[in-house]
């Protein structure tokens, strides 16, 4: 069956201080991959996604950057933490869109 | 634009009473739509979906929803609301932008008190 694994599941990171969240996938090949970011417990903003390795759509602008090193692999990093960075993180996958969504547990940052 | 709306930002249900969270949609072409549940501090987890076929779809843990083409609505509902069924809702639609994308609504939280 497949699985997908975020972690960590919270981290704290003061400003200006790096950051990387990593999101594998098992038991799929080639699954398309996304990053949502959940502010104040609503809604989903999405913030990349990736049809295969080392493709990276970006859907806003803004202080984070994504990389897709192998099939099953989906990290997402900063090279300075802004305090507007802070939220939930979820990361997901998906066979085909049609199918749905499978969601990570989620990373809650907090930049201090 | 192609767009999702949940225009409820919380909904409040009695245990055993019919709800409904509503979901509006605008998109080009053929609607793709999807309900999911989030419960805290968690992922979200697919209920159901509406690719074609049957205005009434069924889902899990006792949840359905309705499509209405003329209306452009996806409502979620139940029969009988549990009080384990509070939790936020997301409606989301599949959208053609350069590529098959899915966004979502901005979330209905639904209470449901014993």
């Amino acid at each position: 069956s497949q699985t997908i694994h975020q972690w960590p599941a919270t981290l704290v990171q003061p400003v200006g201080s790096p950051l990387s969240l990593e999101c594998t996938v098992e038991g799929t090949s080639n699954p398309n991959l996304y990053w949502y970011r959940q502010a104040a417990g609503r809604g989903l903003q999405l913030l990349f996604y990736s049809v295969g390795i080392g493709q990276i759509s970006s859907e806003v602008p803004q202080n984070l950057s994504a990389s897709r090193p192998q099939d099953r692999q989906f990290i997402l990093s900063s090279k300075k933490l802004l305090l507007s960075d802070s939220g939930f993180y979820l990361c997901a996958w998906s066979v085909d869109s049609l199918y749905g969504y499978t969601f990570g547990s989620g990373t809650r940052l907090t930049v201090v | 634009a192609q767009s999702v709306a949940q225009p409820e930002d919380q909904v409040n249900v009695a245990e055993g009473n019919p709800l409904t969270v509503k979901c509006t949609y605008s998109v080009s072409g053929n609607p793709y739509l999807f309900w999911y549940v989030q419960y805290p501090n968690r992922g979200l987890q697919f209920l159901l979906k509406y690719i074609t076929g049957d205005n009434l779809v069924k889902g899990s843990y006792g949840f359905e929803a309705e499509f209405n083409k003329s209306q452009t609505s996806f409502h979620l509902k139940k029969p009988s609301a549990l009080v384990s069924d509070s939790a936020l809702y997301f409606c989301a639609v599949r959208v053609l932008t350069g590529g098959f994308k899915t966004i979502f609504g901005a979330g209905t939280r639904l209470f449901v008190k014993a």
